[in-house]
């Protein structure tokens, strides 16, 4: 296994239009997480699912904002109705959880660069 | 609401010095997570401190978590080049990892 993986690695799109993102956890990892980033900042939690599920999302994600993994492998991160304050580094984790309360160890893809003009 | 806090922001230094970079906050975690990210690329996973106390160390870097589990150090000794990037914090919070806004580190050779 290669690591977490993430397509594309840079997107510019216009503002108004969708845009999507794919997410490939490691193989056996049972947690997947998406984060945003911005320069200077570390990353912000959006949402996270335990294999197919999803447990948690934050409240940056608004409705436009949709993720999905549905055979609890890979995932997909949409935006709908792009703005230009949705311009930042899009990452995704992974990790392998045995119990509840706990984050593990997290590891991450490379990300997607969206560019919204 | 649970907040990580690293110092110094940014910090350029010659090669060879020493550096530490520090990691506070007012709640206590289950485990710590220093990571190192370069620009344009995910973060980077270098150590988990889990026990109060607890010194791990990775060749010319060394990590600590506080007593209390509520703060951690990175050390570096003998600075390089190649240490230079974006080093983050994380605090293990139930689900999710608390970040810090991160450090900064450019050696200069």
């Amino acid at each position: 296994d290669t690591g977490v993986s993430q397509n594309p690695r840079h997107k510019i799109t216009k503002r108004g239009q969708n845009v999507t993102f794919r997410c490939d956890p490691i193989s056996e990892h049972n947690r997947l997480y998406w984060y945003r980033q911005t320069l200077g900042q570390g990353p912000e939690f959006l949402t996270y699912f335990q294999n197919e599920a999803q447990l948690e999302k934050s409240r940056l994600l608004s409705d436009r904002f949709s993720a999905e993994r549905p055979k609890g492998s890979f995932s997909t991160l949409e935006i709908q109705r792009t703005e230009q304050g949705d311009s930042a580094m899009y990452l995704c984790a992974s990790s392998l959880a045995y119990t509840e309360g706990t984050s593990y160890e997290q590891y991450f893809g490379p990300g997607t660069r969206l560019t919204v003009t | 609401t649970q907040l990580l806090e690293q110092s110094p922001q940014f910090l350029s230094i010659q090669e060879g010095e020493n550096l530490t970079v520090y990691c506070n906050s007012s709640s206590v975690f289950s485990s710590l997570q220093w990571y190192r990210q370069e620009p344009g690329e995910g973060p980077v996973l270098l150590v988990t401190v889990v026990t109060g106390g607890e010194v791990k160390k990775l060749k010319r870097l060394t990590f600590q978590f506080g007593d209390a589990r509520k703060d951690s150090s990175l050390h570096i000794t003998a600075a390089q080049p190649g240490d230079t990037g974006l080093y983050l914090c994380a605090g293990d919070s139930n689900y999710q990892l608390i970040w810090g806004a991160g450090t900064k580190l450019i050696i200069k050779p």
